[in-house]
């Protein structure tokens, strides 16, 4: 069945960095791009953008361009949200979501915590 | 950015009482290739997000049919029709129609 499995929760210090992993199984990778989602402690849902898993290229929501990067690790069906020089209000959980031209959003990863704090 | 406005924002319902949420945008979601790209997700307690509706009013896979979504333009709401418990949690409209993707505050349900 169609699974994104993310990576475990992290504690990290203001300054470090954080890579978050979202492997995709039970479809063919390339076919749908990846979206990343911020959710806040006890808030809603934020777009951070996406990457076309064909052809490798980002695009970041506005709030998100500088310290966010996605990537990909096509041939392990994976895709990576690496986060530099983490603040505060960073802490969150970071949600993959694969979204594809029939239908979209279908399927989660179950969410990554990060925890930034001195 | 596309504003989502949902209504109301907690919404409390015995079960088998039929219940609808609003989400009004700020702008016509409807696209230049003539699809309307508003869908409806719950996420429910400690859980990721899952997509019920998408394109307004299109059942996801799976998703009861006591779940059916309306709407055009600005204006649109998710039904449902004779809340169960499994239904607990916070509905989320969002919109993929204009970048940047938006959704809205969410709305949450509780069983009484």
């Amino acid at each position: 069945q169609i699974q994104l499995v993310q990576s475990g929760p992290e504690l990290k210090k203001p300054g470090e960095s954080v890579k978050i992993s979202c492997k995709a199984s039970g479809y063919t990778f390339t076919d749908y791009a990846m979206h990343w989602v911020k959710q806040a402690p006890g808030k809603g849902l934020k777009w951070m953008g996406w990457i076309n898993t064909y052809t490798g290229k980002p695009t970041y929501a506005d709030d998100f361009k500088g310290r966010f990067v996605f990537s990909l690790e096509a041939s392990a069906s994976t895709a990576n949200l690496q986060i530099s020089n983490l603040k505060n209000e960073d802490t969150a959980t970071y949600f993959c979501a694969r979204s594809g031209m029939m239908v979209p959003w279908d399927a989660w990863g179950q969410g990554a915590s990060v925890t930034v704090s001195s | 950015d596309v504003v989502l406005t949902q209504t109301p924002p907690t919404l409390s319902a015995t079960i088998g009482q039929s219940v609808s949420i609003s989400c009004r945008s700020s702008q016509s979601l409807l696209d230049s290739d003539g699809d309307t790209y508003l869908n409806w997700l719950l996420q429910r307690p400690g859980q990721s997000p899952q997509l019920l509706i998408y394109s307004v009013s299109n059942l996801e896979s799976g998703v009861p049919n006591r779940f059916s979504g309306s709407g055009s333009e600005t204006d649109f709401t998710l039904k449902i029709s004779g809340v169960e418990a499994e239904d607990l949690g916070v509905y989320y409209c969002m919109q993929a129609t204009h970048a940047p993707l938006t959704f809205g505050s969410g709305t949450k349900l509780e069983i009484k």
